[in-house]
C-alpha cells in the first residue's frame, strides 16, 4: 500500500521567511514520482513542484525546492522567501509508476500561514 | 485553452435525490479523475479514465455513484440515492500522459478544476 504522512497540520512563517514543510511516504515500488500542490482559499489545486524516485538532484522551481531523502522517504517542501500569497493549504502526492496503478495520492496537507 | 472546467460550482440537494456533475478536461488531455475532498483533508482518488476508458475505480465508488466519459473527451459523475456522507467536493483533474508530454514517466502532472460542491441535506 502507498501512503502520503503530512504530521504539520497547521504553519506559520514570517513574511521573506524561509518554511519547510514536511513529507514522508511509504511505497513499495522502486520507481515513483512525488508531487507538491498548493490550494489557495479559492479551492483550485495548483501544482508547484515534481521530484522522481531516481532524480539525483533535488528539484527547484522558483521560490520552491524539494528536499528529497529517498533512504528516509521524506520529502519536505522548502519555500524560500515566503509572500503574503504564499498563505494556503499545501499537499504532498505521490504516484507509484510501477504497482501504483494511475491513481495519485495525497497527504492530509500542511496549512501554511504567512505573517506580514 | 481555459484549463479544467466543472460544473456546476455549487449544488445543494435534499437526501435520496439525484446529482451529476460535468468536467471538461483540457482538451489535448488524455488522462481524467475523479477526486473527492472532504473540509480539512486531502484529495481521495475514486475513478480514472485514459481516453474513453474507465480504467480505474476506487473502492470509496459505491453502486451509486457512476463516471462516464464518452468519446474521449468531458466526463460527468453522477450518484444516485444522496446521503448526508455524501457531501463534499468533487475535484476533477486531467493530465497528458507523461510519454506524450515528453517528460519522465512518473511526471503525470495534475491540472485541476475549480471543484463542485456538493451539500446535502
Amino acid at each position: 500500500a502507498q501512503k502520503i504522512t503530512q504530521t504539520q497540520p497547521g504553519m506559520f512563517v514570517q513574511e521573506k521567511e524561509a518554511v519547510t514543510l514536511d513529507c514522508t511516504y511509504d511505497t513499495s515500488d522502486p520507481s515513483y514520482g512525488l508531487f507538491w500542490y498548493k490550494q489557495p482559499s479559492s479551492g483550485e489545486m495548483i501544482f508547484l513542484i515534481y521530484q522522481g524516485s531516481y532524480d539525483q538532484q533535488n528539484a527547484t522551481e522558483g521560490r520552491y525546492s524539494l528536499n528529497f531523502q529517498k533512504a528516509r522517504k521524506s520529502a519536505n517542501l522548502v519555500i524560500s522567501a515566503s509572500q503574503l500569497g504564499d498563505s494556503a493549504m499545501y499537499f504532498c502526492a505521490m504516484r507509484g509508476i510501477n504497482t501504483g496503478g494511475f491513481k495519485t495520492i495525497f497527504g492530509a496537507g500542511t496549512r501554511l500561514f504567512v505573517k506580514a | 485553452d481555459t484549463g479544467v472546467s466543472q460544473n456546476p460550482r455549487h449544488k445543494i440537494t435534499k437526501r435520496g435525490q439525484n446529482v451529476t456533475f460535468r468536467c471538461d478536461p483540457i482538451s489535448e488531455h488524455n488522462r481524467l479523475y475523479w477526486y473527492r475532498q472532504t473540509l480539512g483533508q486531502g484529495p481521495e482518488f475514486l475513478t480514472y479514465f485514459q481516453n474513453e476508458a474507465q480504467l480505474e475505480k476506487s473502492r470509496l465508488l459505491s453502486d451509486r455513484f457512476s463516471a462516464e466519459r464518452p468519446k474521449g473527451s468531458f466526463s460527468t459523475l453522477e450518484i444516485q440515492r444522496t446521503e448526508q456522507g455524501d457531501s463534499a467536493m468533487y475535484l476533477c483533474a486531467s493530465s497528458l500522459d507523461p510519454g506524450l508530454a515528453g517528460g519522465p514517466p512518473g511526471a503525470n502532472v495534475l491540472t485541476f478544476g475549480a471543484g463542485s460542491r456538493l451539500t446535502v441535506l
